[in-house]
């Protein structure tokens, strides 16, 4: 079935950039998105790729896609305090297609 | 920019008690998601709406249903709670058509309502 798959924690220093990686197994999967949740709070979409893209850069986020090996990769740049959350990869086929996500990647920013 | 609104944000119940969430899509999407993330957990896909009518179905329990109304908002019906029902319902809506700073398809999610059943 499809699945997503995360690591879990991340831990970084402020300044540091961060790599998030995430691998899923459905290749008709037409969206890829990355959402940031808070504790206690919603899911923030932060990016997303269109599966036949390799890159996309928005500010500080950088999101890269290996399509042939269905992984997906999210680089945060001067990673800051405020960017302490997790972190959830998800697939889904748009048009009304649900999301699978990930299990998120708790990412700590140490000062 | 107008977002998803869900309400209430909090909601605390008894076992075998009856809950109805609400939820209102950013103006002109016409899909609504329903999503159930229990503690420590990744969003689960429960139901979603089209138009008004059902288009899929995940892991939504017999105990729960849903619609979709004229004016596009929906509803989460959960009744007979069980204490495993304890969870963080986000709601999520989406445009099939390119919207203001909306993208296509793109699902964009409420703040939740955070269920507790006692």
């Amino acid at each position: 079935g499809e699945d997503v798959e995360q690591s879990l924690f991340l831990s970084v220093r402020e300044g540091d950039s961060s790599v998030i990686n995430c691998t899923y197994t459905d290749s008709s999967s037409t969206y890829l998105y990355w959402y940031k949740q808070e504790p206690g709070a919603g899911l923030q979409l932060l990016t997303y790729i269109f599966s036949n893209m390799d890159m996309k850069q928005d500010q500080r986020l950088t999101v890269l896609l290996n399509k042939k090996d269905k992984h997906l990769s999210l680089r945060i740049a001067d990673t800051q305090t405020g960017d302490s959350a997790i972190y959830f990869c998800a697939e889904g086929e748009g048009s009304q297609g649900n999301l699978i996500f990930g299990k998120g990647t708790k990412l700590s920013v140490k000062p | 920019a107008a977002g998803v609104i869900q309400s209430p944000r909090h909601l605390i119940k008894e076992k075998r008690e009856t809950a109805t969430l609400k939820c209102y899509p950013i103006p002109r999407h016409d899909t609504v998601y329903w999503y159930q993330q229990g503690p420590g957990q990744d969003p689960q896909f429960l139901i979603s709406f089209y138009e008004k009518m059902q288009s899929d179905k995940g892991s939504i329990p017999d105990r729960f249903s849903a619609q979709q109304f004229s004016d596009y908002h929906s509803e989460l019906n959960m009744s007979s709670l069980e204490l495993g029902d304890s969870a963080l319902y986000f709601c999520a809506s989406s445009s099939t058509l390119t919207e203001d700073e909306y993208s296509t398809d793109t699902q964009y999610f409420g703040p939740g309502t955070r269920l507790t059943v006692l």
